[in-house]
């Protein structure tokens, strides 16, 4: 009964390195998301995924590459590490679109750019 | 355009009294609306959703929302708060059905005093 998983929990980075952070789902589910939670500023989606090979950039997503090659797995990757990306990521799922469906949240990247 | 506004960004209750997280929203259609409550170092989980159904909407765990459209609220509310329920909780807004966006509040910390 994994739902949504999120690798690693925290992550330190150096400015300028880069890295991918990962996430799996084990439902079926066509739509894939990646938001970043930023103190007072609620989530914010980063970039989406409607199904296998289709991607698109959601409201934040200058610094962010992301690639969905399999229903299951949806990474984002870092190209090179900044402060202002230092963040909470959340993955998230649903079944079709995320307009009226219920997303699935995984339990988070910390992440520190230093 | 979709937006949302969680008028308090910390409410305090005793336990046993009634819960108020306050929410307004600005759509360009009909909205759906939702809740997500947000536990220390968690993922966010569903409380509840309208989509245009019954205005008065029952989630999990006693909570309810009223959709008021002349008001543009979905206001959330408990009648007897319990040691658990504190946490953060997000209203969300989508303005499309089936859009692949959700935006989010700012959130409003929820304080359950003994």
């Amino acid at each position: 009964n994994a739902g949504v998983t999120q690798t690693p929990k925290f992550q330190v980075l150096k400015t300028g390195q880069s890295m991918t952070l990962q996430c799996a789902q084990d439902m079926n589910h066509e739509y894939m998301s990646w938001y970043r939670q930023d103190p007072g500023m609620g989530l914010r989606l980063i970039h989406y995924s409607v199904g296998a090979g289709i991607t698109d950039q959601g409201e934040v997503p200058n610094g962010y590459n992301v690639s969905r090659s399999t229903t299951e797995d949806f990474p984002l990757r870092l190209l090179s590490a900044a402060p202002s990306q230092t963040s909470v990521y959340f993955c998230a799922s649903s079944q079709y679109r995320a307009g009226n469906e219920k997303l699935f949240f995984g339990s988070g990247t910390q992440l520190s750019v230093l | 355009a979709q937006s949302v506004t969680q008028l308090d960004s910390h409410v305090s209750v005793s336990e046993g009294t009634p819960v108020l997280l306050r929410c307004n929203y600005s759509s360009s259609y009909s909205p759906s609306l939702f809740w997500y409550v947000q536990h220390p170092n968690k993922g966010l989980q569903l409380l509840l959703k309208y989509t245009s159904a019954a205005t008065l909407v029952k989630g999990i765990n006693g909570f309810e929302a009223e959709f008021k459209k002349s008001e543009t609220s979905f206001h959330l509310t408990k009648p007897s708060a319990h040691m658990s329920d504190a946490a953060e909780y997000f209203c969300v807004v989508s303005g499309l059905i089936g859009a692949n966006n959700l935006f989010f509040g700012t959130g409003t910390r929820l304080t359950v005093i003994p």
